[in-house]
């Protein structure tokens, strides 16, 4: 069973503060990996992908991939109020469309 | 280019009744998935296609799902009789070929079924 974990929060952050969110995943042939954010009521849109070790930057968005320790994070500099939604990491095989989703980490952005 | 079209956006419904969704993949993609939201279980894959072809269909909770894609540009996802527990948002996907694995997501149809 293929499982990719996040805590659920809520992780509260003041503004313009940096907002660290991380996710383990437990197949060790996962190559892909996603971030999406979702706000309330609303779909999950994807605003980062990282296939490779090391760190990928847009914007004021950073991910960071470790595939050594199976493990991915998602860097928020500056945070702002409209930052506040669940995000959702999501992992993949290599070969396969199938993604798997973790079930979210809520951040909330105090203004 | 327009997204992941997705109708309806609300759907009531009583117990029993048959309920048909319907998702239309962006265009030049060729894999399409239906997801399953709740607060529950967060987002469950149903099944997904790839060129039309189911691929993956063990998602699918039980015989009275079933789903079908008769051309690269729609799919439906049929719930028959539909039950109080499949009260759910049901969300639509498309993502572009092999080696490209970036899904994007339709608004959803919110199901009530009561």
């Amino acid at each position: 069973q293929k499982e990719v974990e996040q805590n659920s929060g809520p992780l509260s952050v003041p503004e313009g503060a940096i907002a660290s969110l991380n996710c383990t995943y437990s197949d060790r042939g996962s190559q892909s990996f996603f971030w999406y954010r979702q706000y309330s009521g609303k779909s999950p849109e994807l605003i980062m992908s990282i296939y490779s070790n090391g760190d990928k930057e847009d914007g004021r968005f950073t991910a960071q991939l470790n595939k050594a320790s199976q493990y991915v994070s998602l860097l928020i500099r500056d945070s702002q109020p409209s930052d506040s939604a669940t995000y959702l990491c999501a992992v993949n095989e290599w070969g396969y469309q199938k993604v798997t989703f973790g079930t979210g980490t809520k951040l909330q952005v105090i203004p | 280019d327009a997204g992941v079209i997705q109708s309806p956006r609300h759907e009531v419904t009583e117990m029993g009744q048959e309920v048909t969704l319907r998702c239309k993949p962006i265009s030049g993609h060729n894999s399409l998935f239906w997801y399953r939201q709740t607060m529950m279980r967060g987002l469950e894959l149903l099944i997904y296609f790839n060129n039309n072809v189911p691929i993956d269909d063990s998602g699918m909770p039980e015989d009275r799902f079933s789903a079908k894609m008769p051309n690269a540009s729609f799919s439906t996802l049929k719930i028959q009789p539909s039950e109080p527990r499949d009260s759910a948002v049901y969300f639509c996907a498309s993502n572009k070929d092999r080696g490209s694995y970036e899904q994007y997501f339709g608004p959803g149809t919110r199901l009530t079924v009561t």
